[in-house]
């Protein structure tokens, strides 16, 4: 049984860049979501996509924007990238979204803004 | 508003001992999920263990147990029998059941286990 997967592992990126990552969920699981990690900080969450749609959103720019596939897997695109977006990037999965619902989550893709 | 507390920026636990690891919260909802996960310094985000807001009972899995102090509004987490490999971040985390699709964690604690 395949876990959540994320490509690429690491990324180096200029400012004013743009960048794409990449997950796949937890066989079976439909919601995706997305998580920023600063250096010593815990995930903040960027947003949950389910049925291909953004459920809901963190506090966020629109710089950071994402899209769901019919398959379940999902982008994040960050236009315009500020050195402060250097972090791990982390996608998480699970199969209905309640406060029971577990999720779990990929290796996370370390970006580097130079 | 939600949020979430770990005042333990870093703890020391002897091997094979036991070691209580601090989280509270604060939500106006009644329905809520909490969350501990271990984060490696690999990055991965590894879920360990899962605590309902109506469980009347902790809950267990293998050497991790939740100490749920509802009235209190805390959830601490127990690591029984520590191990080399238990050296890492821990988050805990939370979710409300109305309407909220987002988790929140705290900022963490990170635990080092001495041989």
């Amino acid at each position: 049984d395949a876990g959540v997967t994320q490509s690429p592992t690491h990324l180096i990126k200029t400012r004013g860049q743009q960048v794409t990552l990449r997950c796949s969920p937890k066989s079976g699981h439909d919601t995706v979501s997305w998580y920023q990690q600063a250096l010593g900080q815990g995930p903040q969450f960027i947003f949950q996509y389910y049925e291909e749609e953004e459920r809901q959103r963190g506090n966020f720019p629109d710089r950071f924007s994402g899209h769901q596939f019919p398959n379940y897997s999902s982008e994040l695109n960050v236009n315009a990238l500020l050195l402060g977006d250097s972090a791990l990037y982390l996608c998480a999965s699970s199969l209905e979204v309640t406060a029971t619902d577990t999720q779990y989550f990929g290796p996370g893709t370390r970006l580097t803004v130079l | 508003a939600q949020k979430i507390t770990q005042t333990q920026p870093g703890m020391f636990v002897q091997e094979k001992e036991a070691v209580t690891l601090d989280c509270t919260y604060d939500t106006s909802d009644q329905s809520y999920g909490l969350f501990w996960y271990k984060q490696p310094s690999s990055g991965e985000m590894i879920f360990l263990i899962y605590q309902g807001s109506y469980d009347e009972q902790n809950a267990t899995e293998g050497r991790y147990s939740l100490n749920f102090q509802k009235a209190r509004k805390s959830a601490n987490l127990v690591i029984s029998a520590s191990q080399l490999g238990d050296s890492a971040m821990y988050f805990c985390a939370m979710r409300e059941g109305a309407g909220g699709f987002k988790t929140i964690f705290g900022a963490g604690t990170r635990l080092f286990v001495k041989a």
